[in-house]
């Protein structure tokens, strides 16, 4: 119940393309969706992040969908770019009342390649 | 840059050796969480601290233990080393409220057990 599964782990996108990854997660508890990019050698810098009161957010080229029925989310990567090749994480976490945050559930990651 | 300083950068130890690694939170955050990331994996989580305290602990031996600061800043200690610890560490901070707030992570100590 603690696993959040991302598919696929690995894409390649032209240019100019639309990126999509996806990610399912089965604890109803989690309220906290956030995406995580990660270039070779650094650590995981926030992206964006979504709560189960809303179905979308978008952040400039970066959108998350999200379909709490179905148990999924999902990151949408508008006009990508060669800077956008990177390794994103999809994660969850349950928030507790009184302080303790952010146990991060990862997925296992999807590196992503953008062809100029 | 996120504020978030760890240290060392790499590490190179030999299997059944103590390791230390540090963190040093960003400004006005009391939340650390440790993470262990494998090659090709996502990050697991190890533990947190909150205001000096553990409070909440991964699937991970007890071997693996951690300390927090007045000052916020963190350890974790590694005990008895195993080459499966090879891997990126990873150390993120937090402001601890009633709500989730974003973590912001470290770059990271890469630990080779040899």
């Amino acid at each position: 119940q603690q696993q959040v599964k991302q598919s696929p782990q690995s894409l390649i996108v032209q240019k100019g393309g639309i990126s999509i990854i996806n990610c399912a997660y089965e604890n109803t508890a989690f309220d906290y969706f956030p995406w995580y990019q990660q270039f070779p050698g650094k650590g995981p810098a926030l992206l964006i992040a979504i709560r189960p009161d809303v179905s979308e957010k978008k952040e400039g080229r970066f959108t998350i969908s999200f379909n709490k029925s179905a148990k999924q989310f999902s990151l949408h990567i508008m006009d990508s770019q060669p800077g956008d090749s990177a390794t994103y994480f999809c994660a969850a976490s349950r928030d507790i009342y009184g302080g303790a945050t952010n146990k991060l559930i990862f997925g296992t990651g999807t590196l992503l390649a953008v062809q100029p | 840059e996120t504020g978030v300083t760890q240290s060392p950068t790499h590490l190179i130890k030999t299997r059944g050796q103590q390791v230390t690694l540090r963190c040093s939170s960003q400004s006005g955050h009391n939340t650390v969480s440790w993470y262990q990331q494998a090659l090709g994996q996502g990050p697991q989580f190890i533990f947190q601290y909150y205001r000096e305290e553990e409070n909440g602990r991964g699937n991970f031996p007890p071997r693996f233990s951690g300390l927090q600061f007045p000052n916020y800043s963190s350890e974790l200690n590694v005990n008895a080393l195993e080459l499966d610890d090879s891997a990126l560490y990873l150390c993120a901070s937090s402001l601890g409220s009633a709500l989730n707030t974003e973590a912001f992570f470290g770059q990271g100590t890469r630990l080779t057990v040899v």
